[in-house]
């Protein structure tokens, strides 16, 4: 069974600084991997989608970059900013029979930028 | 386009209760599915359809139902409302179950007493 993990938990920093979530998952089997954000109390906002085949995408301060061989991918962030702070959450998709569309999800990373 | 639809955003249910959350999607998405979110768990697949009239059993499914009549809506039932239903439940939608970006709703907070 796929099995996602998210690292650090939670991690607090002040404005400005660049900063690197992890994600990590135990089949190399995937169609592709999600970041979402997600705010208190509210939904989830897509990120960015890597597919498989590829090895980073990019969406302003956002950059993601995915190694499906080693299970592994990470977030960057560049020039944090208190509008940053949320739950970042990893979710890869499966890519047989029965697992096809299925999200994993990660437990999520807890940001806090403080001014 | 709205997206992704929940409704109600809030229900508290009694113990043995039955109620439908509601699920709808303006983006002519094949593939649907029923999330749920607890404290210090990652979401976990309830139930999902890869179009209209075809659903199947995800990771936690008992307690649930779902159907799938038009490819816009994707209604989830409790038939018998349970504590450990106690959860965020969210809905998801994508063009088909083949990779693609895969949008969520605002979600339904659940209190079962």
């Amino acid at each position: 069974k796929q099995e996602v993990t998210q690292i650090p938990a939670a991690l607090s920093v002040p404005e400005g600084e660049n900063l690197v979530l992890n994600c990590s998952f135990t089949d190399s089997a995937i169609y592709n991997l999600q970041w979402f954000r997600q705010d208190p109390g509210k939904g989830l906002t897509s990120l960015l989608l890597i597919q498989s085949s590829q090895r980073e995408q990019t969406s302003g301060r956002l950059n993601a970059s995915l190694d499906k061989s080693s299970g592994r991918s990470t977030l960057y962030i560049a020039a944090s900013q208190p509008g940053d702070s949320a739950t970042y959450l990893c979710a890869v998709g499966g890519s047989r029979g029965s697992t096809l569309g299925r999200l994993y999800f990660g437990r999520g990373t807890q940001l806090t930028v403080w001014p | 386009n709205a997206g992704v639809t929940q409704t109600p955003k809030f229900q508290v249910l009694k113990t043995g209760q039955s109620m439908t959350l509601q699920c709808a999607q303006d983006m002519n998405h094949e593939y649907m599915s029923w999330y749920r979110q607890d404290p210090g768990m990652g979401l976990r697949l309830i139930h999902y359809s890869v179009g209209a009239g075809i659903t199947d059993q995800g990771e936690v499914p008992n307690g649930y139902n779902v159907s799938r009549s038009t490819t816009e809506d994707f209604p989830l039932r409790l038939l018998s409302a349970a504590p450990s239903q106690t959860s965020v439940y969210f809905c998801a939608s994508s063009y088909s179950n083949q990779g693609y970006e895969q949008y969520f709703g605002p979600g339904t907070r659940l209190t079962v007493t």
